[in-house]
């Protein structure tokens, strides 16, 4: 069936660091991606999006393409805060939804 | 503010007494979903609904049941909670259930079941 893996964390950067969270998919047909964030106490929220191949969504400074001959739709941000932590969330959508499990970002001062 | 508001933020119950959390969207999105989030395990799918008076089962439907009676409202019923049943639970709706929506999520309501 479809799955969506990213790397587990926790992942600790330091601020201003350049950050990737991995995600890669697998599916039977082409699913929306979508990266989510989750602050501490708070729902998930959607960041970005891509619909189709080579797209590349874009939000906050956070940025992530749908690499469809890779399957990822890894996340990118080129300077990190540290109100950036949270956890990430990568999903697929076609039929149902899927999710990933998560990965806890820590950004240190 | 466009928003999905779920009720409780916080309840600790004992075993085997009914409780109902609610959830309503001021969006008038058609899709709604219940999802339950526990460490190690990431979010699961409880029951979803593609519109009114549609619901189906998700991956973990067991102990939970819906309704779906206005196109706004879809409230999580455990008729009789037990303590696997603890856990941070989130509504999301979205416009449609069309590969390219996004979700909206509450706050989450998190249960204790004792």
């Amino acid at each position: 069936g479809d799955s969506v893996t990213q790397m587990e964390g926790p992942v600790t950067l330091s601020e201003e660091a350049f950050l990737t969270i991995n995600c890669t998919y697998t599916a039977t047909g082409y699913p929306s991606l979508f990266w989510y964030v989750q602050y501490p106490g708070e729902g998930l929220q959607l960041l970005l999006k891509a619909t189709k191949a080579d797209d590349k969504g874009s939000n906050k400074g956070f940025e992530a393409t749908y690499r469809k001959e890779t399957t990822s739709f890894h996340l990118e941000k080129g300077s990190v805060q540290v109100s950036d932590s949270a956890v990430y969330f990568c999903a697929g959508r076609d039929d149902k939804i899927i999710f990933g499990k998560g990965t806890r970002l820590h950004i240190l001062p | 503010e466009a928003q999905v508001t779920q009720n409780p933020r916080y309840l600790i119950t004992v075993t085997g007494k009914k409780l109902t959390v609610t959830c309503s969207q001021n969006m008038n999105h058609e899709y709604m979903s219940w999802y339950r989030q526990d460490p190690g395990l990431g979010l699961r799918q409880i029951y979803y609904s593609m519109n009114v008076e549609a619901t189906d089962k998700g991956d973990v439907p067991e102990g939970y049941k819906v309704s779906r009676k206005e196109k706004r409202n879809f409230p999580l019923i455990l008729e009789s909670p037990s303590p696997n049943q603890t856990s941070l639970y989130f509504c999301a709706s979205s416009p449609g259930s069309g590969a390219s929506y996004g979700y909206t999520f509450g706050s989450g309501t998190r249960l204790t079941v004792v």
